[in-house]
């Protein structure tokens, strides 16, 4: 099993649709981070969390620590929003152990 | 752009090469992290560096080795080069020890 589970593994939506992806962890961590990942292979960090909720734009992701837990939302979704998501957790020292990745295509 | 550079951007090489892949990581940012990403593994984590000292160690194979230099930027070089060492190479930055990363543009090495 790995450390690290999102789900789903696709999801496509029509714009304008709530979107939310989970991950779940089995390994105790020290902070949770949220990349994307562009068809042209370039990521790009949305969140770092440790507890609770962050909010940027339409994008929002919570924390439950208790139940090893994480779930990014994008609210409003278009278009432009079409990339993988990679959820990943910070363990021993600052190593990133990443999750599978969610492709997330949004049509118009 | 995240201000981490790497290069080159694509490396096509044979079997049996070495080859050394260049980080600059952010301007002022003291730790620099590399990851592999292969379709059949996904992103792993392989080295941290820190002001020139090696923090952390992932699933970095023997046959690779990384450095940081006094300027702060990092190469990995990797040797006798498989084709399972096809993949994209990521590095990112942090300004300490933790944080935020900030990606590069990753260098995608194809061996044949």
């Amino acid at each position: 099993k790995n450390e690290v589970e999102q789900s789903p593994q696709n999801l496509t939506a029509q714009e304008g649709e709530f979107i939310t992806i989970n991950c779940s962890y089995s390994v105790g961590i020290s902070a949770l981070h949220w990349l994307q990942q562009h068809p042209g292979g370039g990521i790009v960090s949305l969140f770092m969390l440790s507890s609770g909720k962050k909010k940027h734009g339409r994008l929002i992701a919570t924390i439950n620590i208790q139940e090893k837990h994480s779930s990014l939302h994008i609210t409003a979704s278009h278009p432009r929003d079409s990339a993988v998501y990679i959820c990943a957790v910070e363990t021993s020292g600052s190593r990133l152990t990443f999750g599978e990745g969610t492709q997330l295509t949004v049509n118009p | 752009d995240s201000g981490v550079t790497q290069t080159p951007k694509h490396l096509i090489t044979a079997t049996g090469q070495r080859v050394t892949l260049r980080c600059s990581p952010r301007s002022g940012d003291l730790s620099v992290y590399w990851y592999q990403q292969s379709l059949d593994q996904g992103l792993q984590f392989l080295i941290q560096y820190y002001n020139g000292e090696e923090r952390a160690k992932g699933n970095i194979l023997e046959r690779f080795s990384a450095q940081q230099f006094p300027d702060l930027h990092s190469e990995l070089n990797l040797s006798s080069l498989e084709l399972g060492d096809s993949a994209l190479y990521f590095c990112a930055s942090t300004p300490q020890l933790k944080g935020t990363q900030y990606f590069g543009p990753g260098t995608r090495l194809l061996v044949l």
